[in-house]
């Protein structure tokens, strides 16, 4: 059964500083998605990599993803409030187009 | 382009009751998906419709069921609803794109969701 990780479940940083959030999941698979949910709010999707080594940056956001050690990573760099919200990675397994989520993470920027 | 449309947005219903919730793609997409969202147990796959067949489906018991119509909507119903029911209920609509490899990959466009409360 494939099982998808993130940690931490609870970032609290200060505005400007630069955190990680990480993606484990359990079997192969070469899509990894990363949405945003804001609270009360639907999913918003922000990456889609594809293949390994896959490298995508918007604004102070950057994904990538590790096939072989089943890993990706969101990576936030001088962060601001407008950042807070859950984030959530997420794997197909075998292009199912049935999507398994990770346990999201709640990431507060404190002023 | 409009986007995934949900109704209705919020529903209070009893146990024992049952509910039906709507969801309209996003034009020319043919497949819908269904999440539940609960605190507990996070965000769960129900179940996958694509030209109005069920395509895949998740560990849910059987008063969970939906089905697609030929214009893509999708209808979810949940028959003798429970406390544990009660959750966000999120639909999602996705076009197969090619990956640029010999695969293709979903993107999903997920709606507002609809709030389920089950007393």
């Amino acid at each position: 059964e494939l099982k998808v990780e993130q940690n931490p479940l609870f970032l609290s940083m200060q505005e400007g500083k630069n955190y990680t959030i990480y993606c484990n999941y359990s079997t192969t698979s070469d899509r990894l998605y990363w949405y945003r949910q804001d609270p009360g709010k639907s999913l918003e999707s922000l990456f889609v990599l594809l293949s390994n080594g896959a490298v995508k940056q918007e604004g102070r956001l950057m994904a990538s993803l590790d096939t072989k050690a089943r890993l990706s990573t969101l990576h936030i760099t001088a962060a601001v409030h407008d950042l807070s919200a859950t984030y959530f990675c997420a794997v197909d397994g075998s292009a199912t187009n049935k999507l398994i989520f990770g346990t999201g993470t709640l990431l507060a920027v404190q002023p | 382009k409009a986007g995934v449309t949900q109704t209705p947005r919020y529903l209070i219903k009893t146990r024992g009751q049952q509910v039906t919730l709507s969801c309209s793609p996003i034009s020319g997409h043919r497949s819908v998906s269904w999440y539940q969202q609960t605190p507990g147990q996070g965000l769960q796959f129900l179940f996958e419709y694509f030209s109005e067949t069920q395509r895949n489906k998740g560990n849910f018991p059987g008063r969970f069921s939906g089905r697609q119509f030929s214009n893509s909507r999708s209808e979810m119903n949940v028959s003798t609803l429970e406390l544990g029911d009660s959750a966000l209920y999120l639909c999602a609509s996705s076009l197969a794109v090619a990956d640029g490899t010999s695969g293709v990959f979903y993107e999903q466009y997920f709606g507002p969701g609809t709030r389920l409360t089950v007393t």
